[in-house]
């Protein structure tokens, strides 16, 4: 299997513009997840869906910020309009529907507003 | 919430020396994982531990769900073992976060 899959791995962009951030998780995995991360806060978990529905969205951080998930393979995190303190790593992650609730990390995807 | 607390928070070793990094929860759990998370940024999992012990190559893990800890073993340490290792817990009433600890920050020089 190729893993969680993300894009772009690296974004810099202006403030005020809009950035998207896309992910594919692993075949046949029910969950997807979207984490950032920051020297300040760490590692978070921003949302996360269960086939395509979002479950918990409590740690997104403000409308700014919104995620979708149009099918089983695809899905994205949108900032509109991106600000300088959104600058971070934002991770994408999959878990399959079973006892086991093991996530599976892509490579992130580093994001730079100026 | 869940307090996932890591120690040491950095760790200097030198090749071939062995190490235990240590992970402290505060409530209980039905996941835990550890990560290594590379130069290059990438998470990738080392284990799937919510009790019990597992060994993979050099690494080993034990996590002691009763006693809320759990222990990852790094013997004979090589440089590609340095990064940032991270232990991640979701607790029984919150499926699906995974709350991580602040990490260790292990080098092993050469």
């Amino acid at each position: 299997d190729a893993g969680v899959i993300q894009s772009p791995r690296h974004e810099v962009t202006e403030m005020g513009q809009e950035v998207t951030l896309r992910c594919k998780p692993i075949s046949g995995h029910d969950y997807l997840f979207w984490y950032r991360q920051t020297m300040m806060r760490g590692l978070e978990l921003l949302i996360y869906f269960n086939n395509n529905v979002p479950i918990d969205d409590s740690g997104m951080p403000e409308d700014r910020f919104s995620a979708k998930m149009p099918n089983a393979s695809f899905s994205t995190l949108k900032i509109q309009p991106s600000e300088p303190r959104d600058s971070a790593v934002y991770f994408c992650a999959s878990s399959p529907d079973s006892g086991s609730n093991e996530q599976f990390f892509g490579p992130g995807t580093r994001l730079t507003v100026l | 919430g869940i307090q996932v607390e890591q120690s040491p928070p950095d760790l200097i070793l030198q090749e071939g020396a062995n190490s235990t990094l240590r992970c402290n929860f505060s409530d209980s759990v039905n996941n835990l994982q550890w990560f290594h998370q590379n130069p290059w940024g990438q998470l990738i999992n080392l284990f799937y531990i919510p009790s019990g012990t597992k060994q993979n190559g050099r690494l080993s893990a034990t996590t002691v769900a009763t006693e809320r800890y759990s222990l990852l073993y790094i013997s004979s340490s090589q440089t590609t073992d340095s990064g940032v290792y991270f232990c991640a817990v979701i607790t029984t009433d919150s499926w699906g976060k995974l709350q991580f600890g602040a990490g260790t920050q292990v080098v092993v020089t050469p």
